[in-house]
């Protein structure tokens, strides 16, 4: 059984431009949350998807955007990329309490 | 909001000693969830351990438990037998119970050193 899986493991871009990352639940798992952990400290919420709707979002702007497909796969879209979105993107699955992340992709924006 | 805080920023072990991870909560809301995360320098979050508020029993995974008082607001996470594999970050964490609030709300994390 497959864990969460995330791509690319490893991303670099520069100011202004977007950027997708991609993230598949683990099986049977229907909703799909994202969170960006920033160099020593903690994860910070992002969004979460369920029934292809956001059903929650953090203190993030709208640069960020995500989406959720009828496989229960989810993008995580950042638009005019900044210095400060440098990062580790976590995707995190579940069905129930208990959350299960992914390896993360690592973004660096230059 | 929830706050959750972890006082230890490093943690020094000796192998197959037991250690003991702080963390403490603050909310008012009386049903959540408590999680506790390793993170290895691979970055990967590897889910350890989960107390709901309404559990009678402290939970147990393997060489893992969780030491959840909730009148003190704690939820102190025990590794017995320390392997020199554990040496990691570890977060404490937290979120409601309900469909609308499901964010986790994580600690600052500890950085366990299992030494040989």
């Amino acid at each position: 059984d497959a864990g969460v899986t995330q791509s690319p493991t490893h991303l670099i871009k520069t100011r202004g431009q977007q950027v997708t990352l991609r993230c598949s639940p683990k099986s049977g798992h229907d909703t799909v949350s994202w969170y960006q952990q920033a160099l020593g400290q903690g994860p910070q919420f992002i969004f979460q998807y369920y029934e292809e709707e956001e059903r929650q979002r953090g203190n993030f702007p709208d640069r960020f955007s995500g989406h959720q497909f009828p496989n229960y796969s989810s993008e995580l879209n950042v638009n005019a990329l900044l210095l400060g979105d440098s990062a580790l993107y976590l995707c995190a699955s579940s069905y129930g309490e208990k959350l299960f992340f992914g390896s993360g992709t690592q973004l660096s924006v230059l | 909001a929830q706050k959750i805080t972890q006082t230890q920023p490093g943690m020094f072990v000796q192998e197959k000693e037991a250690v003991t991870l702080d963390c403490t909560y603050d909310t008012s809301d009386p049903s959540y969830g408590l999680f506790w995360y390793k993170q290895p320098s691979s970055g990967e979050m590897i889910f350890l351990i989960y107390q709901g508020s309404y559990d009678q029993q402290n939970a147990t995974e393997g060489r893992y438990s969780l030491n959840f008082q909730k009148a003190r607001k704690s939820a102190n996470l025990v590794i017995s037998a320390s392997q020199l594999g554990d040496s990691a970050m570890y977060f404490c964490a937290m979120r409601f119970l309900d469909t609308g609030r499901r964010a986790l709300t994580f600690g600052s994390g500890t950085r366990l050193q299992v030494q040989p």
